[in-house]
């Protein structure tokens, strides 16, 4: 499959616990995208990565999440101390270099906080 | 006011009608526009990708964009049982944030 993978598909947390989530991006993607889709909104951007390097956080909550790339493996959205708030869809997407190169999107994780 | 509003629906179109989603923007500042398509419990597939005013048809799909009204709209001829699905329209400026509407989900009938 050469799509967006993320994994798990599925994930359920206590209040307090952390989550990560995982995201490889299409073979020949070298940009990573996270977004939140929470019940009866639109996807919200969130964080824009390259290899090594957070480009854009500027939709990312100040506390408790964090998202990196590293040089080797799959981006990972991580969420400290995980609030009921918390629970929603997070989708990933990949793009090519350029600014006008399109996004691609996984099929997310759905995180669900008890 | 949102930056994107699109069509609330829900959109209900018998077998072989044409389904036509809307979506309108307050920014000037977007260049680029989307269309993706959603399936219940699936990540959003992109359908159509335009940067310019105009018409694009790829299929079934033709997608419009009037830039000068700040609207962007899709058509599905022949619609079947398997568009049905939720459509997202998504835009960005030239900074790689996009940014999407709600959402219209539409059921075809068979």
């Amino acid at each position: 499959n050469a799509g967006v993978m993320q994994n798990p598909r599925h994930l359920v947390r206590r209040r307090g616990q952390e989550a990560r989530l995982r995201c490889s991006p299409m073979k020949g993607h070298s940009h990573v995208y996270w977004y939140r889709q929470l019940p009866e909104e639109g996807l919200k951007f969130m964080v824009y990565l390259q290899k090594e390097n957070i480009i854009d956080e500027s939709g990312m909550p100040k506390e408790r999440f964090s998202a990196e790339f590293p040089k080797e493996g799959p981006s990972i959205l991580r969420i400290q101390q995980v609030v009921r708030g918390d629970s929603a869809a997070y989708f990933c997407a990949s793009s090519q270099q350029g600014r006008d190169q399109p996004q691609h999107f996984g099929d997310g994780t759905r995180l669900s906080i008890l | 006011q949102k930056e994107v509003e699109q069509d609330p629906g829900p959109l209900s179109v018998p077998e072989g009608a044409i389904v036509s989603l809307n979506c309108t923007y307050s920014n000037s500042a977007f260049q680029y526009f989307m269309w993706y398509r959603q399936y219940s419990r699936k990540g959003p597939e992109l359908l159509m990708y335009t940067y310019s005013s105009g018409n694009k048809e790829d299929g079934r799909f033709t997608a419009q964009v009037d830039k000068s009204s700040k609207y962007i709209s899709l058509f599905i001829r022949d619609s079947q049982p398997s568009d049905s699905a939720t459509y997202l329209c998504a835009m960005n400026r030239n900074d790689y944030k996009l940014s999407f509407g709600a959402g219209t989900t539409v059921t075809v009938r068979a």
